[in-house]
């Protein structure tokens, strides 16, 4: 059971807009910034979105984030095929006893 | 550019131990916390833990307390993670990541290393 709580897949066409939601608590989203990273197929993550909604150089202006309260969310516009992959989460948490907590992945499939 | 190069994999009995290295270049090594994630097979990422280079305090999840240990060594800019007692559940491939941070709430995994393979089977 993750701490943040992402939907378990998404799917979209190519071309499309796809948003993936993030839900997690005043302890982490509610008061510390969120990253996203894109996991490949038999790859490391990747960093995407870091502060909420800034991209690393490199990363297509098709990825975007954003926070509102205990919530936050990726957006992927102009959908590819190579968009496919696992897209987590994450943010530091204040508990005590948690440091840094992940969503379960959204597993994104593009038709 | 930013690297971090982690040690290959490993097959392990239960209870033995494991010791992952991840070797970083292309920066200063003490400026930048290192944290360890792991992935199951066909599960999520889990934080297991984190040093920071600079002074050496670590942060372990609950779960894990007792059984790992992070360390560094500044000389070969290379740090370590090792978990003891293995059981079957700790098959998982295990990530180090570098991990920025701006103050208290600004903080985000910029870099990661390939993965290691840890198998624990008897």
């Amino acid at each position: 059971q993750s701490v943040l709580t992402q939907p378990p897949s998404a799917s979209g066409t190519p071309g499309q807009r796809v948003t993936i939601s993030c839900s997690g608590s005043s302890s982490n989203i509610g008061s510390k910034t969120v990253s996203w990273y894109q996991q490949l197929p038999g790859t490391a993550p990747k960093l995407l979105i870091y502060s909420n909604n800034q991209r690393p150089s490199g990363v297509p202006d098709r990825f975007s984030g954003s926070k509102s309260g205990t919530s936050a969310s990726l957006a992927i516009s102009g959908l590819q095929s190579e968009d496919e992959a696992d897209y987590y989460c994450a943010a530091w948490d204040d508990s005590l006893s948690v440091y840094w907590v992940f969503g379960g992945g959204t597993k994104l499939t593009v038709l | 550019q930013v690297q971090l190069v982690q040690s290959g994999a490993e097959v392990k009995k239960p209870g033995a131990s494991v010791k992952v290295s991840c070797e970083a270049s292309g920066y200063t090594f003490t400026s930048y916390g290192i944290s360890w994630v792991r992935q199951a097979p066909g599960q999520g990422l889990e934080w297991m833990g984190r040093i920071s280079i600079y002074n050496g305090n670590t942060n372990y999840v609950q779960k894990l307390q007792g059984r790992v240990t992070m360390t560094t060594d500044t000389s070969t800019s290379t740090a370590y993670m090792e978990l003891r007692s293995l059981r079957s559940d700790d098959t998982a491939v295990y990530y180090c990541a570098r991990e920025r941070k701006i103050g208290a709430a600004y903080r985000w995994f910029d870099s990661w290393g390939q993965g290691t393979l840890v198998t624990v089977s008897s």
